[in-house]
């Protein structure tokens, strides 16, 4: 079960926009549309911000939006605020009914 | 509101045992599948496990497979893992989720407790 892949860091200047890509395979990503993204901030819990590759939860800003094509989903978030920088992690369903993480990705407002 | 509170956590040494729990409130516990998801310090987001709604179907990442077991007691509203043959490499926080929004997302998170594996 090898994690997915996210870049290691992303970084934007505020007002901006940033994608993060969450790479898979045909069993996990590719095959189902069940991704999710969550933001963490430092010693906090994670948030999730999308779920079901694209929808939002009541109360998340629709700066951040999701999508997916093939094996690799994607993370947008628009209008780059300070308040975004944070550590962001996709998940994925799998054909096991398991769930993989991606490696996280660290994103600096500069 | 949702509400989840993890316990349990502590030192233990290596090849011994520890049971965590999960105590939930805000939502109706016996209708969702709850999931167990770890963090090694300084580390990424690794998914541990997940009980069916009833505890009829459990699933378990492969590092944990046969060591852990998730359970659930509905009418206490409380999740549980047992975790037997810990190794160094299990030291993490633990947090229990609950996916509310769909079945596989992690909607809601605990603050976790902090389990420390020494050799």
């Amino acid at each position: 079960q090898a994690a997915l892949t996210q870049p290691a860091s992303v970084s934007g200047s505020p007002g901006q926009s940033i994608t993060i890509s969450c790479t898979g395979t045909s069993s996990d990503v590719g095959g189902y549309n069940y991704v999710s993204w969550c933001q963490q901030h430092p010693d906090k819990a994670p948030k999730v911000i999308i779920f079901d590759v694209s929808s939002r939860p009541s109360g998340v800003s629709n700066r951040f939006s999701g999508s997916k094509s093939g094996n690799t989903a994607s993370l947008t978030i628009s209008g780059l605020q300070a308040e975004d920088e944070a550590d962001y992690y996709c998940s994925s369903y799998t054909s096991s009914n398991t769930v993989l993480f991606g490696g996280g990705t660290k994103l600096t407002v500069l | 509101q949702v509400h989840l509170v993890e316990s349990g956590g502590g030192v233990v040494q290596a090849g011994r045992s520890l049971r965590l729990s999960c105590a939930a409130s805000g939502f109706s516990f016996s209708s969702y599948g709850m999931h167990w998801v770890r963090q090694a310090p300084g580390k990424g987001l690794e998914w541990v496990a997940v009980i069916w709604y009833d505890g009829s179907k459990k699933y378990y990442a492969d590092s944990v497979k046969g060591r852990f077991t998730i359970s659930r007691d509905n009418s206490k509203n409380t999740l549980y893992l047992q975790m037997d043959s810990l190794r160094v490499d299990d030291t993490a926080v633990y947090s229990c989720a609950i996916p509310l929004n769909s079945a596989w997302s992690f909607d809601y998170w605990g603050q976790g407790t902090l389990v420390t594996v020494s050799s």
